[in-house]
């Protein structure tokens, strides 16, 4: 039969508060993340990666947060602006060689004004 | 500096044709990959290239075949499209292994096969 398109998680938040994104990996062998922003139209942008003898790390507005104890990666996004406005994926490096990536489903995240 | 580019960037194609699919980067990267995007799905691997004349099959590889003949090129061809290959397929590079891992994307390629 034809499948059905599943929706993305929504989160929406006021345009100037902390937005956060999360993340739950598969494979506790990954030793590398990476949060990919992709805007309606585009292919995926790099935003910050992370490796797994980190637990945290902090760029321009953006700060990644990793526990390996439960798998779980976060996004957090300060003083959000209308553009910051799209779907925002997780990514892991499972060992295997290649630099695979595997990818989450993704979360749109909605800036109000 | 063009990155990662993708054509064509639309198309519709009739079940049963054949096309290609084109990828250039123009960094010297030693790794690309073919990924395929569907709604509520994420990215999914369908195959990728360590190196000039080597490819791997990723995750969903079938119906699919891809050629690396130039280190800055990597194809994608579908045989015999059916349905189930309407998607968006993103092209994307990366430096090798022990360097720093993030890929660069192309644009994307939206397929609908009728």
């Amino acid at each position: 039969g034809e499948s059905v398109g599943l929706h993305l998680p929504t989160l929406s938040v006021q345009e100037g508060d902390n937005s956060i994104i999360n993340c739950a990996y598969s494979n506790s062998a990954s030793d590398y993340f990476i949060w990919y922003k992709q805007e309606s139209g585009k292919g995926p942008q790099f935003i910050i990666d992370i490796r797994s003898n980190m637990d945290k790390r902090q760029g321009q507005r953006v700060t990644v947060l990793l526990n390996k104890t439960v798998k779980h990666l976060s996004l957090q996004i300060a003083a959000t602006q209308p553009g910051d406005s799209a779907v925002y994926f997780c990514a892991e490096n499972p060992p295997g060689g290649g630099n695979k990536l595997t990818f989450g489903t993704g979360t749109q995240l909605k800036v109000e004004l | 500096n063009a990155g990662v580019t993708q054509t064509p960037k639309f198309r519709v194609l009739k079940t049963g044709q054949s096309m290609t699919l084109l990828c250039a980067q123009d960094m010297n990267h030693e790794y690309m990959y073919w990924y395929r995007q569907d709604p509520g799905m994420g990215l999914r691997l369908i195959h990728y290239s360590v190196g000039e004349g080597t490819t791997a099959k990723g995750e969903v590889p079938d119906g699919y075949n891809v050629s690396r003949l130039k280190k800055q090129n990597f194809l994608l061809g579908l045989e015999s499209a059916a349905p189930s290959q309407t998607s968006v397929y993103f092209c994307a590079s990366s430096k090798a292994t022990g360097q720093r891992y993030g890929y660069t994307f192309g644009s994307g390629t939206r397929l609908t096969v009728v």
